[in-house]
């Protein structure tokens, strides 16, 4: 079992919609949590980190359910420049070395 | 500031020859880190350097080796490639009391043939 896992998609959802992704993760002393944005043949970028009691990031909203081990994305009002694979990562607060990577959830924004 | 950078862009390689992939910062970060990243599959963590003078293993250390050089460069060398090592390589940065916001250099697409 992946230690963190993403639905692949791909997600082809057209312009305005609004399109949710998830994620769990598999072992319970994790301790951060991020969404990570990569565009096609490039590097990832952070795109906003993940705490229990939610965040917004103007049309983007993580949420984070320790119980559950569940993290969420929402993207509202999607927009074409939005199209990227969006990354699911996990690591122990102050730890170099546990920082793990879900394989990605790949979205396509349609005119 | 141009962040991360790493050398070459792309690179192809016959099985058993060798190569180093440079990277470096200009951040001023502690922490330095090599991933790989395959289709289908997270970023997978190969060394990491979590300041000046000090590397460690990752997830798939081996056929590896690293250099931490100084504090801006970070280096990866397959000393005997294997077509099992064509992959993407990113390195990346983070300061030393937030490893988990990490930086990424642009890649570099190894082909071992």
């Amino acid at each position: 079992r992946k230690e963190v896992e993403q639905d692949p998609g791909p997600f082809n959802v057209p312009e305005g919609a609004t399109v949710a992704f998830n994620c769990t993760y598999s072992n319970s002393a994790s301790q951060s949590f991020f969404w990570y944005r990569q565009d096609c043949r490039k590097e990832p970028k952070l795109l906003m980190s993940v705490y229990s009691s939610g965040n917004e990031d103007g049309r983007f909203t993580a949420q984070l359910n320790r119980a559950s081990q569940y993290i969420s994305l929402l993207i509202r009002d999607s927009k074409l420049s939005d199209s990227a694979t969006y990354l699911c990562v996990v690591g122990y607060s102050g730890s170099a070395r546990q920082l793990t990577f879900g394989s990605g959830t790949q979205l396509t924004v349609l005119p | 500031n141009a962040g991360v950078t790493q050398t070459p862009k792309f690179q192809v390689l016959k099985t058993g020859q060798s190569m180093t992939l440079q990277c470096a910062q200009d951040m001023n970060h502690n922490s330095m880190y090599w991933y790989r990243q395959d289709p289908g599959m997270g970023l997978r963590l190969i060394y990491y350097s979590a300041s000046e003078g000090t590397t460690d293993k990752g997830e798939v250390p081996n056929g590896y080796n690293v250099s931490r050089l100084n504090k801006r460069e970070f280096s990866l060398r397959l000393e005997s490639a294997a077509p099992s090592q064509t992959s993407v390589y990113f390195c990346a940065s983070s300061e030393a009391l937030r490893p988990d916001t990490q930086y990424f250099g642009p890649g570099t697409r190894l082909t071992v043939l």
